[in-house]
């Protein structure tokens, strides 16, 4: 599968760990971006990186929330000491320049429940 | 700040019976605007995009959408509704050249044999 790839899929955790969540885009993708999507709502974007730079970082929600993309290639979402109205749905996409503006790709994203 | 709102929450057709959804946005600029589809264990799928030209705008699996400035609508439509067509509707509008999305909350279609 060329997809967009999320580990781990399903993650549970008490309040106040720290949990990484782990997005291989599409492999010619340079754009990869972080949504959360909570029950019953629309994703909500978080923030994006074109190759290893992060371009907006602005609407992450808290400065526990953190993403990296050291090689340009996968991308790492952590959230510090979480919180119970951090159970979410965490989705990746990734997209290239060559497919125009906003066509993203999606991975089956990563749900977290915070205990 | 940009918003998108979709009016209904459920939606439910008959199959081989016509479809709309209906879609709101609030932007200051031209916008950018999407739609995608969440089927269950799937990722979201785009199925359509309007960036300028021909209000018009036809997509995957039989769906079209129409631009109406005056309205600030970007109504998701298809003639003939399918049982595959079962899913959640997104309705977009893109920022920063389409790279920031704001999403409505979503609309859940489901369909009757």
């Amino acid at each position: 599968d060329t997809g967009v790839s999320q580990d781990p899929r399903h993650k549970i955790t008490k309040r106040g760990q720290n949990v990484t969540f782990r997005c291989d885009p599409i492999s010619e993708h340079n754009r990869l971006y972080w949504y959360r999507q909570t029950l019953g709502q629309g994703p909500e974007f978080l923030t994006y990186f074109q190759n290893e730079a992060q371009l907006e970082k602005s609407r992450l929600l808290s400065d526990r929330f953190s993403a990296e993309r050291p090689k340009g290639s996968f991308s790492t979402l952590e959230i510090q000491r979480t919180e119970q109205g951090d159970s979410a749905m965490y989705l990746c996409a990734s997209s290239s320049n060559s497919q125009g503006l906003g066509e993203l790709f999606f991975g089956e994203g990563s749900r977290l429940t915070v205990l | 700040a940009q918003s998108v709102t979709q009016p209904d929450i459920h939606i439910t057709v008959s199959e081989g019976a016509s479809l709309e959804l209906r879609c709101n946005y609030s932007y200051g600029a031209t916008p950018y605007l999407f739609w995608y589809v969440q089927s269950p264990g799937q990722g979201l799928q785009l199925l359509l995009k309007y960036f300028s030209g021909d209000t018009l705008v036809q997509g995957i699996k039989g769906f079209e959408a129409e631009f109406k400035r005056s309205q600030s609508s970007f109504n998701l439509r298809k003639p003939s509704v399918h049982w595959s067509d079962a899913a959640e509707y997104f309705c977009a509008v893109g920022e920063n050249a389409g790279n920031m999305l704001t999403f409505g909350g979503g609309t859940r279609l489901m369909v009757k044999p």
